[in-house]
């Protein structure tokens, strides 16, 4: 079963941030955070991953908070694009090096203009 | 980034039918490669585990006669409907590790059973 709870749906204003929430309340000491979306009917696309510390890409930023029971996924500026289901997944086994994921039921982000 | 490929993108047969699809990580060598399936308005379900060079493991509740996992090389893995029904219809998405343990999805395979 998934180790993640998200709400099912969210609306954001384009160029405003989208922020999405996940919890992990059962998350291991060594278990990874990961965000992908997928657009509809194509695979999942990466978008970021962490541990402990807060992370940063040229997609967005994975805010992880201290007990590590919870994360927001922050895209900065949302564009029509961003349109899609965004899945928190915490990595089972393995470490970031091994192990599998299993997808929770994700949030689907609609942006608006 | 790594490049992922499924083959077919999208396939019909009939019921009874054996289908065959393809996972191929086209830039980098995956030793195990993931199968998922997906229904409409569902999250993606891992199916099982595919490791190259050893039997497949299934996720609990996934006929392993039913879906024939090979993973042959470490840059292809196959997955085999056999007999397939209405009910297989699905989405059918791989995804592969690389040596750094990142994962690349591919995709999708639609499948529908006539």
């Amino acid at each position: 079963d998934a180790k993640t709870t998200q709400p099912p749906s969210m609306d954001c204003a384009e160029g405003r941030a989208a922020n999405l929430p996940c919890n992990h309340s059962t998350i291991s000491g060594n278990e990874y955070v990961y965000w992908y979306r997928q657009i509809h009917s194509q695979g999942p696309q990466y978008i970021i991953h962490g541990l402990k510390n807060n992370e940063t890409n040229e997609m967005a930023s994975l805010i992880i908070t201290e007990d590590r029971k919870s994360s927001t996924l922050i895209l900065p500026h949302a564009t029509l694009r961003d349109t899609a289901v965004y899945y928190c997944i915490v990595r089972v086994g393995g470490g970031n090096q091994g192990g599998k994921l299993i997808f929770g039921q994700g949030t689907e982000l609609s942006v608006k203009p | 980034g790594a490049v992922v490929s499924q083959h077919p993108s999208w396939v019909i047969c009939k019921s009874g039918t054996s289908v065959k699809i393809e996972c191929r990580s086209l830039d980098f060598q995956a030793t195990t490669m993931f199968w998922y399936r997906q229904f409409p308005k569902q999250s993606l379900m891992l199916m099982a585990t595919s490791n190259e060079g050893s039997k497949a493991t299934y996720e609990q509740g996934v006929e392993k006669d039913k879906f024939l996992i090979n993973h042959a090389s470490l840059t292809l893995s196959t997955l085999t409907v056999t007999s397939a029904h209405p009910e297989d219809s699905s989405f059918y998405i791989c995804s592969a590790r690389g040596s750094t343990g990142e994962l690349f999805f591919g995709e999708g395979s639609r499948l529908t059973v006539l």
